[in-house]
């Protein structure tokens, strides 16, 4: 299965700012998924990102507030634009994995204050 | 609402006690299904998964789960857990055009 290198694991920012988080994966995937993990909840699918063609979003999200880059195959951005403390989680990047399923990366704890 | 759910949002358990977290979903038709773990900081593992098949899935480290089509649930089991299970365990489900949906979770935590 893909192993997906995520970074940075966590950061502090001022309300306002913008973050942006990188995934690479150490093969080439078509799919990319980016997730939030808000505190004491489950995931939730922020978006889907393929090489070549602008991310599909789920509803609630947004590309202004989350742009979202798939400049190749093995590697993706996600943005957290203007960001408010309501900002404040657990972001996952993921790669469809075949007939493994999924993999994840290590997850990127955002604190907006 | 389509929905996944895990009823038990935290378990405690001593060693060498028997497991079954409750996972249904809402999806009708054709789903794939999973169980992740994630334990105290790391990222989220894959347990185990069904596709089709026999229903009795085997995965890591001991655990099974089981898909009744007839109740929309996939329960994890695991006969005699550990300490080192303690972790977040997270059943997810898979519909078409590759959504995968989570349930918020069960904390597992195991006494030594």
């Amino acid at each position: 299965s893909a192993v997906i290198s995520q970074k940075p694991s966590r950061d502090i920012c001022q309300r306002g700012t913008s973050l942006t988080i990188q995934c690479q994966v150490d093969s080439q995937v078509t799919m990319m998924f980016w997730y939030r993990q808000q505190p004491g909840q489950s995931l939730t699918l922020i978006a889907t990102a393929n090489q070549g063609s602008e991310a599909t979003y789920e509803s609630g999200f947004v590309i202004d507030k989350f742009p979202i880059s798939r400049p190749n195959l093995t590697f993706s951005t996600l943005t957290v634009s203007n960001m408010s403390p309501e900002d404040s989680s657990i972001y996952l990047c993921s790669a469809e994995g075949g007939s493994y399923g999924y993999t994840f990366g290590s997850g990127t704890r955002l604190t907006v204050v | 609402a389509q929905s996944v759910s895990q009823h038990n949002h935290h378990v405690i358990l001593s060693e060498a006690a028997s497991l079954e977290l409750g996972c249904n979903y809402s999806y009708g038709g054709t789903v794939n299904l999973f169980w992740y773990v994630q334990y105290p900081g790391q990222h989220l593992q894959l347990l185990l998964k069904y596709f089709s098949g026999d229903p009795l899935v085997k995965g890591i480290k001991g655990f099974e789960a089981e898909f009744i089509k007839s109740k929309f649930s996939f329960n994890l089991r695991k006969p005699s857990v550990q300490w080192s299970d303690t972790a977040e365990y997270f059943c997810a489900v898979e519909r078409s055009a590759r959504q995968l949906t989570f349930g918020s979770g069960t904390q597992l935590t195991v006494l030594p």
